[in-house]
């Protein structure tokens, strides 16, 4: 069956600008992560999402950062004004639920800002 | 709060031989999860293996044992019979069963395996 799917694969976008993200989870799959992997570094969690709500939202770096889930499937990354530190892979992964061990992992999204 | 530490950042092993990458733990929740994770140059993340705290034996899967010691708190993960395709970056993660559903990452240990 078909993955995780991300778009824009790479995006290249001038600082100041505004920028979505968009992830669609595998079919049925109830829980939704969103992680950052800055040049070399490990994964950092921005957002997990069950369902439509997100119940922890610790990992957004900043108020610039929001996300949003529509009818349980897709997924939205919203990061305003963007800055260079904003840089990185965005990555989503879903899972069965939450507490289904394994988390399936999405191509990315290259973000660069200028 | 979670901790992942991998202290290698980069390993080399010679084709057809076993590799151990170090990964430690820290957490005060007795009920979590272990994960490694192998990222290739192409980017995708790819589970690998999975330890639950409360499971007796060391996971395997296929040529990937995970080396599961609860009172160093450590999981090291154990490729035998290296292959030129494992060279990749590996990450070592864990989830707290009874707090954030998210898995925190170590920084990666980039295997390469020479011919």
């Amino acid at each position: 069956g078909a993955g995780v799917s991300q778009s824009p694969s790479n995006k290249v976008t001038e600082k100041g600008k505004d920028v979505e993200l968009r992830c669609d989870p595998i079919s049925g799959h109830t829980a939704l992560y969103w992680y950052r992997q800055s040049l070399g570094q490990g994964l950092e969690f921005l957002i997990y999402f069950q369902g439509n709500s997100a119940p922890d939202k610790s990992g957004l770096p900043s108020d610039r950062f929001s996300a949003e889930r529509t009818g349980g499937s897709v997924s939205t990354l919203t990061i305003q004004r963007t800055q260079q530190e904003d840089s990185a892979v965005y990555l989503c992964a879903s899972s069965l639920s939450p507490k289904a061990y394994e988390q399936y992992f999405g191509p990315g999204t290259r973000l660069t800002v200028t | 709060a979670q901790k992942i530490t991998q202290t290698q950042p980069g390993m080399f092993v010679q084709e057809k031989e076993a590799v151990t990458l170090d990964c430690t733990y820290d957490t005060s929740d007795p009920s979590y999860g272990l994960f490694w994770y192998k990222q290739p140059s192409s980017g995708e993340m790819i589970f690998l293996i999975y330890q639950g705290s409360y499971d007796q034996q060391n996971a395997t899967e296929g040529r990937y044992s995970l080396n599961f010691q609860k009172a160093r708190k450590s999981a090291n993960l154990v490729i035998s019979a290296s292959q030129l395709g494992d060279s990749a970056m590996y990450f070592c993660a864990m989830r707290e069963d009874t707090g954030r559903r998210a898995l925190t990452f170590g920084s990666g240990t980039r295997l390469q395996v020479q011919p």
